[in-house]
């Protein structure tokens, strides 16, 4: 199965700073999907990011909040952008295996915590 | 409303004990799909098993099997001979397929702690 590397893998960070995470899989995958997971909370999609398009971002989510780039096929970056203590969660990027179950393989998450 | 429930946030099983974690889903798709997945304390992602909405049998992974009813709208997952390394959150996901977009959304998860 692909190999999905993401980082940082933690980061503390300064409110109203902007943090970009990135995910590397090394296999071409159409459709990657960001989640967010806060903490002691299930996983809420941010949104789904196919190449050389504009990312679809799910409801209560927006692109200047959380821009998303995915230049290439294998690779994926997503931005969260002036950030407060309300955004400390894990980040995880993900992509659909290729069989016919599709389930999801996940990076390792970002863990970011906003002072 | 809730297309994944999870009604329980916690449970405690004894070590060696089967354990069933449930799972009820709301879909007016005929098509789609049921995961269940792991997250240990080191927070990665495990997946662990899948039902199809058409498979008229029960997945089974191992130790891992999955109750499906499709009438309920169910399908709990069950661990036999639960282990230590068995304590972790477990997450109920749903794919529909008739949306054509590969989405899948989870469920508020139940954390499951094995005693010795």
């Amino acid at each position: 199965s692909a190999v999905i590397s993401q980082k940082p893998s933690r980061d503390i960070c300064q409110r109203g700073t902007s943090l970009t995470i990135q995910c590397q899989v090394d296999s071409q995958v159409t459709m990657m999907f960001w989640y967010r997971q806060q903490p002691g909370q299930s996983l809420t999609l941010i949104a789904t990011a196919n190449q050389g398009s504009e990312a679809t971002y799910e409801s209560g989510f927006v692109i200047d909040k959380f821009p998303i780039s995915r230049p290439n096929l294998t690779f994926s970056t997503l931005t969260v952008s002036n950030m407060s203590p309300e955004d400390s969660s894990i980040y995880l990027c993900s992509f659909t295996s290729g069989r016919n179950t599709g389930e999801l393989f996940f990076g390792e998450g970002s863990r970011l915590t906003v002072l | 409303a809730q297309k994944i429930t999870q009604t329980q946030p916690g449970m405690f099983v004894q070590e060696k004990e089967a354990v069933t974690l449930d799972c009820t889903y709301d879909t007016s798709d005929q098509s789609y799909g049921l995961f269940w997945y792991k997250q240990p304390s080191s927070g990665e992602m495990i997946f662990l098993i899948y039902q199809g909405s058409y498979d008229e049998q029960n997945a089974t992974e191992g130790r891992y099997s999955l109750n499906f009813q499709k009438a309920r709208k169910s399908a709990n997952l069950v661990i036999s001979a639960s282990q230590l390394g068995d304590s972790a959150m477990y997450f109920c996901a749903m794919r529909e397929f008739g949306r054509g977009d590969d989405k899948i959304i989870f469920g508020k998860g139940t954390r499951l702690h094995i005693l010795p």
